[in-house]
């Protein structure tokens, strides 16, 4: 069965690093567009990233552009998201979902994973 | 500020017809197709509509959506207890790059 795995949330202080992670089985991995999308706590959703198929094209929202980056390898069907120079408007629970296109709905999402931005 | 502008919350009673408005521009509903999620508190959230008006295989009928211009709808008829959930509208904005949400509707079923 399809499943996205998701690990690598915490506690982290800010301005520091962190790197998050998305483990993909049930399905083939390299047809599906990834996204990372996020949620403040008591808040709504935000979308942050998508990358291609091959991993040689990505969109970013605006509130994460030169901080985060969205990465993934095929051969291990893995989705990354690189998590920089973090303040608390980073403290959310962190999504990862698969499409089929880049203009293509969120068919299928992971668990989620917390991460808190705080000194 | 949401790109997307939806109700904060809806409510109705066991049967009724609820409807959640979705309001957007030119770039983005105007210009795409929208989906909606539901997201039960705690949990991820799924897709509920998707190209304006498609169900996943599994979503009951009662669930339907529309759109017209640069605003969207999505209209859940017979509402029953489980409906209870926050509902999210999306689209592409071309002009931003980026997938944009509405805030969210918080629907209670009194």
């Amino acid at each position: 069965q399809v499943q996205l795995v998701q690990s690598g949330g915490g506690v982290v202080q800010p301005g520091r690093s962190l790197r998050l992670s998305c483990a993909a089985s049930g399905f083939t991995f390299n047809t599906y567009i990834m996204h990372w999308v996020r949620q403040p706590p008591g808040k709504g959703l935000e979308w942050v990233a998508l990358i291609s198929f091959a991993g040689d094209k990505e969109y970013y929202a605006d509130s994460v552009k030169g901080r985060f980056a969205i990465s993934r390898d095929n051969s291990k069907n893995t989705l990354y998201l690189q998590l920089n120079s973090l303040t608390a408007d980073d403290t959310a629970v962190y999504y990862c979902a698969r499409a089929l296109s880049p203009r293509a709905h969120n068919d299928f999402w992971g668990q989620g994973t917390l991460v808190t931005v705080s000194s | 500020q949401s790109v997307l502008t939806q109700p904060t919350s809806v409510s109705g009673t066991p049967g009724q017809r609820v409807t959640i408005s979705c309001s957007g521009g030119s770039s983005n509903i105007g210009s795409s197709t929208v989906n909606w999620y539901q997201q039960v508190p705690g949990t991820a959230p799924t897709v509920l509509i998707f190209s304006n008006n498609e169900r996943p295989s599994g979503v009951p009928d009662r669930f339907s959506g529309s759109k017209s211009g640069t605003s969207a709808s999505l209209a859940i008829s017979g509402l029953q207890s489980e409906d209870e959930a926050d509902y999210y509208c999306a689209a592409w904005d071309d002009s931003l790059k980026s997938w944009v949400f509405g805030g969210g509707t918080k629907l209670t079923v009194l």
